[in-house]
């Protein structure tokens, strides 16, 4: 069965600073997705950035980029020049490829912006 | 930017007492999924649809949930007679043409059931 980890619960960064959030997953498919939420405290999901298993490329979007490890099963999120509205839970999704491409979702990281 | 709507925000109810939870997609999309999320702890996928029929449910999605599009916009999901563990946060998301596609997330629906 597909699994995703994140194994930091919580963390911080001073504005303007660059952090990065774990995120692993173990899976027997060698085509897949995935993907990076964002959750603010108004609770909506909000898709940040997508990697396609198939691309050696890492996605960039704007101050979001990813690290994409396949042989590692490694996916971390990188967000330079942290700003206050970056704080919020950071889910990590694994898109599996069958006929209804659920996604699996690790436990959420919570990121904290320091002023 | 078309964006998928979910309505009530907050619905409180009863044990025993049947909800339904309503969702409007993104007008193009053809995949629709129902989520929930547990105050503190993982998404968790409940049932996917295609074509006017579930085509994966999750354990959790039992003979309590239902799923439906009534019409061409909205896709409801029903719960029959609530729990106290049926008490999260219900998200609703489309796809669109292609089934590779990237999932959107509505703003969620709270449930709370006392």
């Amino acid at each position: 069965a597909q699994t995703v980890t994140q194994s930091q619960p919580e963390m911080s960064v001073q504005e303007a600073e660059t952090v990065t959030l774990s995120c692993t997953y173990d899976t027997s498919e060698s085509d897949y997705y995935l993907f990076w939420y964002k959750q603010p405290p108004s609770r909506q999901m909000i898709l940040v950035i997508r990697q396609e298993a198939y691309k050696q490329q890492n996605a960039t979007e704007n101050r979001f980029s990813v690290n994409f490890q396949k042989a590692a099963k490694s996916f971390s999120l990188k967000i330079s020049d942290s700003q206050l509205g970056d704080a919020a839970m950071y889910f990590c999704a694994y898109r599996v490829l069958d006929s209804n491409y659920q996604l699996i979702w690790g436990a959420g990281t919570k990121l904290i912006i320091k002023p | 930017e078309p964006e998928v709507t979910q309505t009530p925000s907050h619905q409180v109810t009863q044990m025993g007492q049947e909800v339904i939870l309503r969702c409007v997609p993104i007008s193009n999309h053809l995949y629709f999924y129902w989520y929930r999320q547990i105050l503190g702890q993982k998404v968790e996928f409940l049932v996917s649809f295609y074509n006017n029929e579930i085509s994966e449910k999750s354990e959790i999605f039992d003979d309590q949930f239902s799923v439906e599009r009534p019409d061409g916009s909205n896709f409801t999901l029903k719960i029959r007679s609530t729990k106290l563990e049926d008490s999260a946060m219900y998200f609703c998301a489309s796809a669109g043409q292609g089934i590779e596609d990237t999932q959107y997330f509505g703003p969620g629906t709270r449930l709370t059931v006392l």
